[in-house]
């Protein structure tokens, strides 16, 4: 099956610091999407991109589809402690009539205030 | 609008024991989805309906079964729970190829 690729597994930064994470994907994805889980909560949605080289941001955020369809990265710029939690990307494609997400194992962020 | 709800939250089973996780949700939403979530795993797909009256295999569906009620509610039956099936259970619904909502989460212990 699918498998994505996330890195880092885990960043441990200062208060103020800016953020990078990607994914990695040896399949194509139509829509790549950055998901924030919070403890003891469900993941909510931060960015969803539907375009080969689309950029976005939302706030702080900033996230990228990248050209070849098999990446995207998340940037968080002047973190903040309230930024603490796990970030999930997630690619998802098109099976049969049916859409389905391949999720990363998650980056959990710890930021130092 | 609530989005999507899940109950129970918390649940504590025996080996053996059956249980039903219960989903709805009040977006109107075509497809439906059920998560486990385990430690360095992410989120794994274990059954989805893309519509109402339909429902199909995930990534990870031995030991489940599901029932797409109506369009709002889709439930997951454990049968014959195992403690290898602990775990977060999350349900998430979309509009066809659309980014998903998440629900809040059933955390499961079997014993």
């Amino acid at each position: 099956g699918q498998q994505l690729n996330q890195s880092p597994q885990s960043m441990f930064i200062q208060e103020g610091e800016d953020v990078s994470m990607n994914c990695t994907s040896s399949s194509i994805f139509n829509t790549w999407l950055w998901y924030k889980q919070d403890p003891g909560e469900g993941p909510v949605l931060l960015i969803a991109l539907y375009k080969a080289g689309e950029l976005t941001s939302n706030g702080r955020l900033t996230a990228q589809f990248g050209i070849t369809r098999k990446d995207s990265f998340l940037n968080i710029s002047a973190s903040i402690p309230s930024d603490v939690g796990i970030y999930f990307c997630a690619g998802q494609g098109k099976v049969g009539s049916n859409y389905k997400l391949t999720f990363g194992k998650g980056t959990l962020l710890t930021v130092n205030p | 609008n609530a989005g999507v709800t899940q109950t129970p939250k918390f649940q504590v089973l025996k080996t053996g024991q059956s249980m039903t996780l219960q989903c709805a949700q009040d977006m109107n939403h075509n497809s439906m989805y059920w998560y486990r979530q385990d430690p360095g795993m992410g989120l794994r797909l274990i059954y989805y309906s893309a519509s109402e009256g339909t429902t199909d295999k995930g990534e990870v569906p031995n030991g489940y079964n599901v029932s797409r009620l109506n369009k709002r509610e889709f439930s997951l039956r454990l049968e014959s729970a195992a403690p290898s099936q602990t775990s977060v259970y999350f349900c998430a619904s979309a509009i066809g190829g659309y980014e998903q909502f998440f629900g809040p989460g059933t955390r499961l212990t079997v014993l």
